[in-house]
């Protein structure tokens, strides 16, 4: 198994920009969740999604939009990009069914400017 | 609201010595509480977790951590540190409820000296 992948893993925006982070897994994993780090203040929820189809606001969702129309691909969607978005993108995925953890990709850097 | 305080940026200990991370939590009900461990340029990987039972638990790495409820901790600890330990320690806490998120906190940088 892959597990949890995402492109590109690099990324500079010009302000105004829009662009899509592509996430996937290959565990079927039903829950799937988009976080972004920035230095000194822990890992922030976005967006989530338990199923396909469905999804959910997280604590900082403005700015950004997702979709779920497949259990394995959860992409995070920034239209008009501003420099606050400049971070490092997390996308995790759990099996709702077990243990609880979830299982993170290696990040996509995001710079805006 | 759930939320996860550590309150130290950085911890700094020799090889072969005691190493603690400190983690507080509150949140309704009973926690679920997790520790990843994030090394340079990665992304964060699973360590251990208490969902129920014994308070003391065992995972990866020679890590363990200690639930206290009355005090609402969950201290990371191992016995004896390794340089290959330096790394970003997460703490994080959920509701064990519906679709309850997880909520990490700010994170504690482990530097292990030689």
């Amino acid at each position: 198994n892959a597990g949890v992948t995402q492109t590109p893993k690099f990324r500079i925006l010009k302000i105004g920009q829009s662009m899509t982070l592509q996430c996937a897994q290959d565990m079927n994993h039903n829950y799937m969740y988009w976080y972004r780090q920035d230095p000194g203040m822990g890992l922030k929820l976005i967006y989530y999604s338990v199923g396909a189809g469905i999804t959910d606001k997280g604590e900082v969702p403005n700015g950004y939009n997702v979709s779920r129309s497949t259990t394995e691909d959860f992409p995070l969607r920034l239209e008009l990009a501003a420099p606050s978005q400049t971070s490092v993108y997390f996308c995790a995925s759990r099996d709702p069914g077990s243990s609880y953890e979830q299982y993170f990709g290696p990040g996509t850097r995001l710079t805006v400017t | 609201a759930q939320s996860v305080a550590q309150p130290e940026d950085q911890v700094n200990v020799a090889e072969g010595n005691p190493l603690t991370v400190k983690c507080t939590y509150s949140v309704s009900g009973n926690p679920y509480l997790f520790w990843y461990v994030q090394y340079p340029n990665r992304g964060l990987q699973f360590l251990l977790k208490y969902i129920t039972g014994d308070n003391l638990v065992k995972g990866s790495y020679g890590f363990e951590a200690e639930f206290n409820k009355s005090q609402t901790s969950f201290h990371l600890k191992k016995p004896s540190a390794l340089v290959s330990d330096s790394a970003l320690y997460f703490c994080a806490v959920r509701a064990n409820s519906g679709y309850s998120t997880l909520t990490f906190g700010k994170g504690t940088m482990l530097l292990v000296s030689p």
